[in-house]
């Protein structure tokens, strides 16, 4: 089993949708969970961090945190084509992050 | 720029070669990571750092790869010997160290050719 499994996509919505990835995780002992967004050929760029049960939100943004499911979401509103990218779910048992292959998502205009 | 700085942001190398790839981390930053990208594969942890200490290696293969993070200046990443399955992109991240948030920055990454 991967310790951090996403759905592998590839995701299309239009422009406006919500765009909705999941990620779980498989060890109990993780407390912080992040969203990081990565342009083809750039380097991964932290979106947003979640380390209570909950939803917590940021602009367009809005992660959600299960850990009695060790589930983790990101719900990305009004989606524009600019968001096309590959979202990264990244765990951290420790100090180091554990990413999951990745979600693509295009935005259609 | 306060961001994480990488350099060479390209390297090309011929197999039996040195690479050395080196990392700034941000201001008020002590704590170094290096991942790996793959082509077509996600980010794996190689090794985390801090000044004068490796904290944890585990992700380090096990011949040819070291890394430091002297006193002094850059953390450096050093591939020995380089074989064509080192072609990577290679990422650099830094975090402040203290609180738990674990917040990891990254760089713009150095993207490794192996000829």
């Amino acid at each position: 089993q991967k310790e951090v499994e996403q759905n592998s996509g590839p995701l299309s919505v239009p422009e406006g949708a919500i765009a909705s990835l999941n990620c779980t995780y498989s060890d109990r002992g993780s407390q912080s969970f992040f969203w990081y967004r990565q342009y083809s050929g750039k380097s991964p760029e932290l979106i947003m961090s979640i380390y209570s049960n909950g939803d917590k939100e940021d602009g367009r943004f809005t992660a959600q945190l299960n850990k009695a499911s060790q589930y983790v979401s990101l719900l990305i509103r009004d989606s524009q084509p600019s968001d096309s990218a590959t979202y990264l779910c990244a765990v951290s048992p420790a100090r180091q992050l554990t990413f999951g292959s990745g979600t693509q998502l295009t935005v259609l205009p | 720029n306060a961001g994480v700085m990488q350099n060479p942001r390209h390297l090309v190398r011929r197999r039996g070669q040195e690479a050395r790839l080196r990392c700034s981390p941000m201001k008020g930053h002590s704590h170094v990571y290096w991942y790996r990208q793959l082509p077509e594969e996600g980010l794996k942890f190689m090794v985390y750092l801090q000044k004068e200490n490796i904290i944890d290696e585990s992700g380090m293969p096990k011949e040819r790869f070291s890394a430091e993070f002297p006193k002094e200046g850059p953390s450096i990443l050093r591939i020995q010997q380089v074989v064509r399955g080192d072609s990577a992109a290679y990422f650099c991240a830094s975090s402040p160290g203290t609180g738990v948030s674990g917040e990891q920055f990254f760089g713009p990454g150095t993207r490794l050719t192996v000829l």
